[in-house]
């Protein structure tokens, strides 16, 4: 079993609609939950961080982590065609070498 | 402010001949990470180092993989005698010491 657990996708919406992107791990040392965003042949970019379990709002885009059911999503509202990328996600430890664990990525396609 | 800069972008190299990948930090940045990214994969952790010591090495092939950060100039990832299955994007992140990596656009190493 992988550590950190997400579906590759590919997803596919109309712009405008809410995206839910989602990641299950099985570690729960894991303290520090991250999103990035990777253009294609690009390196990734940092979205957003959470620290433990809760919500965190950043413009168009909602980090939420449930500890209790090792979950964690990303929800992206209005969604635009600049959007389309992969979305990894990423855990760390509190303690530790600070390495982090990725997901696969999921690709997802925001249609005009 | 420049940020993670890694060269070369793109690099060929037949079986049996030695790949170097380089990575320069974001300025003030002391921690460097190597991650490799197969097709369809998600970022594999390989190696975290400071400068002039390997922290963690937990994620690097026991064979022809070594990895250095001088007092002075970049970070080399060094892959010895190249086979198929090295051909893949090698990302460079750099970090202050807390969870936040940033990395670079990778390099891309194709062995044929």
């Amino acid at each position: 079993q992988k550590e950190v657990e997400q579906d590759p996708g590919p997803l596919s919406v109309p712009e405008g609609a809410i995206v839910s992107l989602n990641c299950t791990y099985s570690n729960s040392a894991f303290q520090y939950f991250m999103w990035y965003r990777q253009y294609s042949r690009k390196g990734p970019e940092l979205l957003m961080y959470t620290y433990s379990s809760g919500n965190k709002e950043d413009g168009r885009f909602t980090a939420q982590v449930d500890k209790s059911s090792k979950y964690i999503s990303l929800f992206i509202r209005d969604s635009q065609p600049s959007d389309s990328a992969t979305y990894l996600c990423a855990m760390s430890w509190i303690q530790g070498a600070q390495k982090l664990v990725f997901g696969q990525g999921t690709r997802l396609t925001i249609n005009p | 402010n420049a940020g993670v800069m890694q060269n070369p972008r793109h690099l060929v190299r037949r079986r049996g001949q030695e790949a170097r990948l380089r990575c320069s930090p974001m300025k003030g940045h002391s921690h460097v990470y190597w991650y490799r990214q197969l097709p369809e994969e998600g970022l594999k952790f390989m190696v975290y180092l400071q400068k002039e010591n390997i922290i963690d090495e937990s994620g690097m092939p026991k064979e022809r993989f070594s990895a250095e950060f001088p007092k002075e100039g970049p970070s080399i990832l060094r892959i010895q005698q190249v086979v198929r299955g090295d051909s893949a994007a090698y990302f460079c992140a750099s970090g202050g010491g807390s969870y936040e990596q940033y990395f670079g656009p990778g390099t891309r190493l194709t062995v044929t």
